[in-house]
C-alpha cells in the first residue's frame, strides 16, 4: 500500500496527558500537512512541511502542539497537556513537490478522545 | 482570509439521477485552486476533482464535473448517474495561490438512495 498512513488510528487519553501521532506520507511526496477535523466541520489546517522544514503554522497550533519531520520522511504531531477540546480527528496529507494545485492525498486520520 | 461556504448541509438523490452540490468562496488572491473532496463514512478523504482558477474550462472527471463561475465565486459539483458508492460527505476546498494549505467548507452530506 503506497498511500498515506497514520498511527495510531484511535487514541483515548486522560486530560493532562501527552500524546504523539505519526504520519507516513507517500514516498515521492516532499510536502506533508496536518489538519484537525471536529464533528460536523471541515478539516482545519494546522501546519505544513516541505522536506524537514516547517513552513507554515496556523494560529490553531497553540504552544501545546508541536510537529516535526526530522528527516523529511515521516512526521509526528505531539500534543502536550491534552484538554477535552483537543478531541478531534487529526488528518495528515501529502502532496507532490509542485506548488498549489495538484491536490493533497489524505491518510485515514487519528481519532483522539480526551476524557 | 479565504473562506469557503457550503450552504447545503444535507442532500439526497435517487440512484442514477443527477445532483449538484453548491460551493461559494471568497478570496482576494488572483491565483488559486479549487477542489472537491469526498469523505465516505469512516473512510479517508479522497480527491474528486480540481480546478485551476485561471482556466475558464470546467474540469470533468468521469461522472463528476464542476461549474466554475469565477466572477460569482461559485464552484458547484455535479454528479451524474449517481451510484450508491457516492454516498459520502463532500467538501469544497480552496488553496490560495502561493500558499499550500487547503481551506475547507463545512461539507455536504450526500445520500444516494436505491
Amino acid at each position: 500500500d503506497t498511500g498515506v498512513s497514520q498511527n495510531p488510528r484511535h487514541k483515548i487519553t486522560k486530560r493532562g496527558q501527552n500524546v504523539t501521532f505519526r504520519c507516513d506520507p507517500i514516498s515521492e511526496h516532499n510536502r506533508l500537512y496536518w489538519y484537525r477535523q471536529t464533528l460536523g466541520q471541515g478539516p482545519e489546517f494546522l501546519t505544513y512541511f516541505q522536506n524537514e522544514a516547517q513552513l507554515e503554522k496556523s494560529r490553531l497550533l497553540s504552544d501545546r502542539f508541536s510537529a516535526e519531520r526530522p528527516k523529511g520522511s515521516f512526521s509526528t504531531l505531539e500534543i502536550q497537556r491534552t484538554e477535552q477540546g483537543d478531541s478531534a480527528m487529526y488528518l495528515c496529507a501529502s502532496s507532490f513537490p509542485v506548488a498549489g494545485g495538484l491536490g493533497q492525498y489524505f491518510g485515514p486520520g487519528t481519532r483522539l478522545t480526551v476524557t | 482570509a479565504q473562506t469557503v461556504t457550503q450552504s447545503q448541509p444535507e442532500m439526497s438523490v435517487q440512484e442514477a439521477e443527477t445532483v449538484t452540490l453548491s460551493c461559494t468562496y471568497d478570496t482576494s488572491e488572483s491565483n488559486y485552486y479549487l477542489f472537491w473532496y469526498k469523505q465516505p463514512p469512516s473512510r479517508q478523504m479522497i480527491l474528486v476533482i480540481r480546478q485551476e482558477a485561471y482556466k475558464q474550462q470546467n474540469a470533468t472527471e468521469n461522472r463528476f464535473s464542476v461549474n466554475f463561475q469565477k466572477a460569482a465565486k461559485s464552484f458547484s459539483l455535479k454528479i451524474s448517474d449517481s451510484q450508491l458508492g457516492d454516498t459520502a460527505m463532500y467538501f469544497c476546498a480552496s488553496s490560495p495561490g502561493g500558499s499550500e494549505k487547503l481551506v475547507f467548507g463545512k461539507g455536504t452530506k450526500l445520500t444516494v438512495n436505491p
